[in-house]
């Protein structure tokens, strides 16, 4: 079956301006997970969804990261006034329950600040 | 006693050769092991995973040797090939939770 899915794949964006990063789940997996990934670094957590409540949050790195979810579907990262420092991978991955054991990730999203 | 600590950060091995990467943790709560391979422009993908229930887990070419006692896990990759150049991420969880703790990766070149 279809994976889990990112858009947009690449993203530039001039200082200060917000984005919105998509992440579409395997369908019927109903814990998601965004996270960060600086160039040659490894995975920094974001958040955590399970359903569409965020028991988690605590990896945001400021108040101008959020994050919502639809259900137990597609979810968006929303990073407002971004700052250089952003540009990295953003990753989305879900895994089918909250007890489950094996997480799948998506292609990603480039973010590239300028 | 959370982090996962993995090595080396970088890893250059002839073609046919064996690659090995380890991990080490401090959490004994951890009882959930996967290794992820990563392509560039990709995402992370399971490669291949073991609970501490076994000392050695082997798919194909890979296999993950696990040392309770010492706290340590390794990848082995038999036979390396130059398409197995990849960042390689080791990671931990306990069972029931959701939070994954990964290493910092292991950049793999397989010289053809």
């Amino acid at each position: 079956g279809a994976g889990v899915s990112q858009s947009p794949s690449n993203k530039v964006t001039e200082k200060g301006k917000d984005v919105e990063l998509r992440c579409d789940p395997i369908s019927g997996h109903t814990a998601l997970y965004w996270y960060r990934q600086r160039l040659g670094q490894g995975l920094e957590f974001l958040i955590y969804f399970q359903g569409n409540s965020a028991p988690d949050k605590s990896g945001l790195p400021s108040d101008r990261f959020s994050a919502e979810r639809t259900g137990e579907s597609v979810s968006t990262l929303t990073i407002q006034r971004t700052q250089q420092e952003d540009s990295a991978v953003y990753l989305c991955a879900s895994k089918l329950t909250y007890a489950g054991d094996e997480q799948y990730f998506g292609p990603g999203t480039r973010l590239t600040v300028t | 006693q959370q982090q996962v600590k993995q090595s080396p950060q970088s890893l250059i091995v002839q073609k046919g050769g064996i690659s090995i990467i380890n991990c080490a943790y401090e959490n004994t709560a951890f009882d959930y092991f996967p290794w992820y391979q990563q392509f560039p422009g990709k995402g992370p993908a399971l490669l291949i995973a073991i609970r501490p229930d076994v000392s050695e887990k082997k798919e194909g070419r890979f296999t993950i040797s696990f040392n309770k006692s010492a706290k340590q896990f390794s990848l082995h990759i038999m036979d390396s090939q130059p398409g197995d150049s990849a960042t390689y991420f080791c990671a931990a969880k306990t069972s029931g939770t959701y939070k994954y703790i990964f290493g910092t990766g292991t950049r793999l070149k397989v010289l053809a």
